[in-house]
C-alpha cells in the first residue's frame, strides 16, 4: 500500500514568513509523528498525535511551532515567522501503536530553507 | 533520559567484508531498539527492530543486529557489505516501561561507505 507522503518536499521562504508542511500518513495508522533533521543536530522528536488523545508537544522548539491532526489523519505542521535556523529536513511519520511495539515508518520529509 | 549513542561517524568498508555499526543505548526501563537506514535525499527506511525474545534480530537487506543488555548495546551488522550498503545509518531507542512517551529517541547517525 501506498506509505507516508510529505508535501511539499522542498520549501524556500524568506525569513519572517510563514510555511505550512503537509503530511499523509498511512491508512489506518493511529500515531503520527513529527521530527526535524537538522546539519549538526541530528534527529530531534517534535509532537506526536495518538488516536483522540491530546498531543504529546514536548519537543516543539517554540511557540512558533504547532501542528494538528484533523480528522486523526492528515496532519499539518505550521511555522510562523519563520528564523533561519528553522532551515531543516522536517519528517514525519505514522505508525498503528496497538502494543507500543509498532514500527513508525516515515514519509520522504519537506526540505525547508529559510533565507 | 533515555539517550543513544553512535560512536562513529563513518565506516568504511570494502565490498565483500563484513561491516558493523556500533550503538549503545541508556533507558531506565527495558528497551526497544530500532536501525532505519537513510539514502541520499530520502527518508527514513525501517531495517529491523528488536522487541524481546531472540537478542540476534534480522531484518532487511541481509541486515542482523544483536541486543547486548550487559553492555547495553545493539550494534549493526552485516556478513558481506555492498556498494549500494553506502548511506547513512541511525540507531533509535523507546523505553518500553514509559508507555507515556511514544518517542524515538535517535542517534546522531553513522554514514557507511562501502567501496568497490
Amino acid at each position: 500500500g501506498a506509505g507516508v507522503s510529505q508535501s511539499p518536499s522542498n520549501k524556500v521562504t524568506e525569513k519572517g514568513k510563514d510555511v505550512e508542511l503537509r503530511c499523509d500518513p498511512i491508512s489506518g495508522h493511529t500515531a503520527l509523528y513529527w521530527y526535524r533533521q537538522s546539519l549538526g543536530q541530528g534527529l530531534e522528536f517534535l509532537i506526536y498525535f495518538q488516536g483522540n488523545s491530546a498531543p504529546d508537544k514536548s519537543g516543539l522548539p517554540s511557540d512558533r511551532f504547532s501542528a494538528e491532526r484533523t480528522g486523526g489523519s492528515v496532519s499539518t505542521l505550521t511555522i510562523q515567522r519563520t528564523q533561519q535556523e528553522d532551515s531543516a529536513v522536517y519528517l514525519c511519520a505514522s505508525s498503528l501503536e496497538l502494543l507500543g511495539t509498532e514500527t513508525q515508518y516515515f514519509g520522504p520529509g519537506t526540505r525547508l530553507l529559510v533565507l | 533520559a533515555q539517550s543513544v549513542a553512535q560512536p562513529e561517524d563513518q565506516v568504511n568498508v570494502a565490498e565483500g567484508n563484513p561491516l558493523t555499526v556500533k550503538c549503545t543505548y541508556s533507558v531506565s526501563g527495558n528497551p526497544y531498539l530500532f536501525w532505519y537506514v537513510q539514502y541520499p535525499n530520502r527518508g527514513l527506511q525501517f531495517l529491523l527492530k528488536y522487541i524481546t525474545g531472540d537478542n540476534l534480530v534480522k531484518g532487511s537487506y541481509g541486515f542482523e543486529a544483536e541486543f547486548n543488555k550487559s553492555q547495553t548495546s545493539f550494534h549493526l551488522k552485516k556478513p558481506s557489505a555492498l556498494v549500494s550498503d553506502s548511506a547513512l545509518y541511525f540507531c533509535a531507542v523507546r523505553d518500553r516501561e514509559n508507555t507515556g512517551f511514544q518517542k524515538l529517541v535517535f542517534g546522531t547517525g553513522t554514514r557507511l561507505l562501502v567501496s568497490p
